[in-house]
């Protein structure tokens, strides 16, 4: 079993609806939760960031960790063709390495 | 706002030569990080390092070196380039806070480097 498991998609929905995405993990000992966007031809840029279990808002944005079942999620709101990208979920123990998911790619239709 | 500055955006370099790959960051970061991404396979860990000359071995480190002289900068080395490291190559750093915790990383604009 990977560390991390991401769907790599590719996921397309109508503007205006609400994306849900989800990284699973194995290693129990992870405490700190990132989700990146990355455009294509660029770098990742940090979206959200959350250290251990529950909920966590930004604007349109929504991340979520369940931590007794190994389980991540960002939720889009009133999504966007701007939001069109590839979502990478990140994950860290303390002191160690960050170990990311493979990315989905996301596709918003105007 | 931090920034990570990658010296190059597209290199194209013939196979067998040494090839250098700087990375700059201006917020005085402890870590940084060179990761390569490829598709299909995500981003991959070629080495990291926690401080001035020091380095670890990340998941990929074969035909790779890496230096840091100066906190700022961490350069990714390419003793001799084979067409299987063409890929996009990211450089990321991030603060050190308390006991050796990693926080949030943050990433160059990459490299996209082919190797003929």
């Amino acid at each position: 079993q990977k560390e991390v498991e991401q769907d790599p998609g590719p996921l397309s929905v109508p503007e205006g609806a609400i994306v849900s995405l989800n990284c699973t993990y194995s290693n129990s000992a992870f405490q700190y939760f990132m989700w990146y966007r990355q455009y294509s031809r660029k770098g990742p840029e940090l979206l959200m960031y959350t250290y251990s279990s529950g909920n966590k808002e930004d604007g349109r944005f929504t991340a979520q960790v369940d931590k007794s079942s190994k389980y991540i999620s960002l939720f889009i709101r009133d999504s966007q063709p701007s939001d069109s990208a590839t979502y990478l979920c990140a994950m860290t123990v303390s002191g160690d390495k960050i170990i990311f998911g493979k990315g989905t790619r996301l596709h918003i239709l105007p | 706002d931090v920034k990570v500055t990658q010296s190059s955006r597209y290199l194209v370099k013939r196979t067998g030569e040494k090839v250098f790959l700087e990375c700059v960051q201006d917020m005085d970061h402890e870590n940084m990080f060179w990761y390569r991404q490829d598709p299909g396979l995500g981003l991959r860990l070629i080495y990291f390092s926690y401080d001035v000359k020091m380095k670890e071995k990340g998941d990929i480190p074969e035909g790779y070196s890496v230096s840091r002289e100066k906190k700022e900068r961490f350069s990714l080395i390419l003793e001799s380039a084979s067409t299987n490291q063409t890929s996009m190559y990211l450089c990321a750093s991030s603060p050190l806070q308390g006991q050796g915790l990693h926080t949030e990383a943050f990433f160059g604009q990459g490299t996209r480097l082919t190797v003929v």
